[in-house]
């Protein structure tokens, strides 16, 4: 089955505790990215990846990191998480980014608070 | 000023009723358009695409109005199960073909 799987689903942890929350998709699509949703502000992207060993920030990537060492992958690294990191978080890819008709296919999410 | 706004609603509408949802978007050079549902705070799943000739998926019609910069989605014979938030997604080279989406827009259908 075609999808993007974000791991873990739910994840609690304490403030400066280096976390990370991996993504994986196996539709072999170029473009990766990672966004936080939170209550009244909608989707903000934090970094975005175009290809294998290609990675740009998004309109929110303070206090986050990513890699892309592999195609299918791309993980995202919290060095020191803080409270205003708690949100819900998505992984998404397509195709490719350079295609104006590519649409996003999003991981199932995770709840991350941090106290 | 933001990329893409939503009327955050809520529609509340009886079962069997037909609802609209318009989507304005700030930049003219927006090229690519979507709706997406979200259920519950589970991950958005794309509903359909925006074509400029306007298109249809059963009961669903999207529609793109470039003069005005909105897009629209229109639910007819509303169902219990179409009860979601939707949200909608502009892309274009100004944006670096990323996507930015609308806050959504809440829906409840009513038995």
């Amino acid at each position: 089955e075609a999808q993007v799987t974000q791991n873990p689903r739910y994840l609690i942890t304490v403030t400066g505790k280096k976390l990370t929350v991996t993504c994986s998709q196996n539709m072999n699509h170029e473009y990766m990215s990672w966004y936080r949703q939170d209550p009244g502000l909608g989707l903000r992207q934090i970094y975005y990846s175009m290809n294998v060993e290609v990675t740009d920030k998004g309109d929110v990537p303070e206090g986050y990191k990513v890699s892309r060492k592999e195609k299918r992958n791309f993980p995202l690294i919290l060095e020191s998480p803080s409270p205003n990191q708690t949100s819900l978080y998505f992984c998404a890819s397509s195709v490719t980014g350079q295609g104006i008709n590519s649409p996003l296919h999003f991981g199932n999410g995770t709840r991350l608070t941090v106290t | 000023r933001k990329e893409v706004e939503q009327d955050p609603g809520p529609f509340n509408v009886p079962e069997g009723a037909t609802v609209a949802f318009n989507c304005t978007y700030s930049n003219s050079a927006s090229q690519s358009f979507f709706w997406y549902r979200q259920d519950c705070r589970k991950e958005p799943k794309l509903l359909m695409s925006v074509y400029s000739s306007g298109n249809e998926d059963g009961r669903f019609t999207a529609q793109l109005n470039r003069a005005s910069q909105y897009i629209s989605l229109l639910i007819r014979d509303s169902k219990l199960s179409d009860s979601a938030t939707y949200l909608c997604a502009v892309k274009g080279w100004h944006t670096g073909n990323q996507f930015y989406f609308g806050t959504g827009t809440s829906l409840t259908v009513i038995p």
